[in-house]
């Protein structure tokens, strides 16, 4: 019975590259949440999805991030042309409806040189 | 604007000490107020879920009650395995999102 799956669990980018972070829920979940977390920060959020929809994106920035949850597959959060204070941990967390307690993953640590 | 304060920032014990860690809230309309462990590296790791005013959950060493303002979690006679960040999250009526304080680190020594 596998938790909530994240991968890769440590990516190093070089400034203005791509980032694509990926997480998997737990049988069953069919709802996504992703947050980040800055150093000496708390846990942010950024977007909520279910299957092929996005639900809710008010945390996520304006410009260079986007999310998608298809109908196969992983979530996908995806960051253009990354800066340095993209650095941050990416945390995935699912649930089986919207309210409940969440399951996180173990999160994704992005670096960008 | 909904914010969510905890304290103490850091928290040292000797094994067995007791002790409560704080968080307040300022919201408009509760739905839940979660509380989470995350050790070094690791994600956070779902502890209780509390919806109204003077409900308290038990976990082992750990009980965590509600009142309007305020949650505690309570640490009964702590051992070092109990070392951790503790996060505390509230939850609004208006969305979905959890709004996460900074959290507590509670070193707990032998």
């Amino acid at each position: 019975n596998a938790g909530v799956m994240q991968n890769p669990r440590h990516l190093v980018r070089r400034r203005g590259q791509e980032a694509r972070l990926r997480c998997s829920p737990m049988k069953g979940h069919s709802h996504v949440y992703w947050y980040r977390q800055l150093p000496e920060e708390g846990l942010k959020f950024m977007v909520y999805l279910q299957k092929e929809n996005i639900i809710d994106e008010s945390g996520m920035p304006k410009e260079r991030f986007s999310a998608e949850f298809p109908k196969e597959g992983p979530s996908i959060l995806r960051i253009q042309q990354v800066v340095r204070g993209d650095s941050a941990a990416y945390f995935c967390a699912s649930s089986s409806a919207q309210g409940d307690g969440y399951t996180f993953g173990s999160g994704t640590r992005l670096t960008v040189v | 604007e909904d914010q969510v304060t905890q304290s103490p920032e850091a928290l040292r014990l000797q094994e067995g000490e007791s002790s409560s860690l704080n968080c307040s809230y300022t919201v408009s309309g509760l739905r839940g107020l979660f509380w989470y462990r995350q050790d070094p590296g690791k994600g956070p790791e779902f502890l209780f879920t509390l919806y109204s005013a003077g409900e308290e959950k038990e976990k082992e060493r750990l009980k965590a009650t509600l009142t309007k303002k305020e949650s505690f979690l309570h640490i009964t006679a702590p051992k070092p395995e109990d070392s951790a960040t503790y996060l505390c999250a509230v939850q609004t009526n208006s969305g979905y999102a959890l709004n996460f304080g900074k959290g507590t680190s509670l070193l707990v020594t032998p």
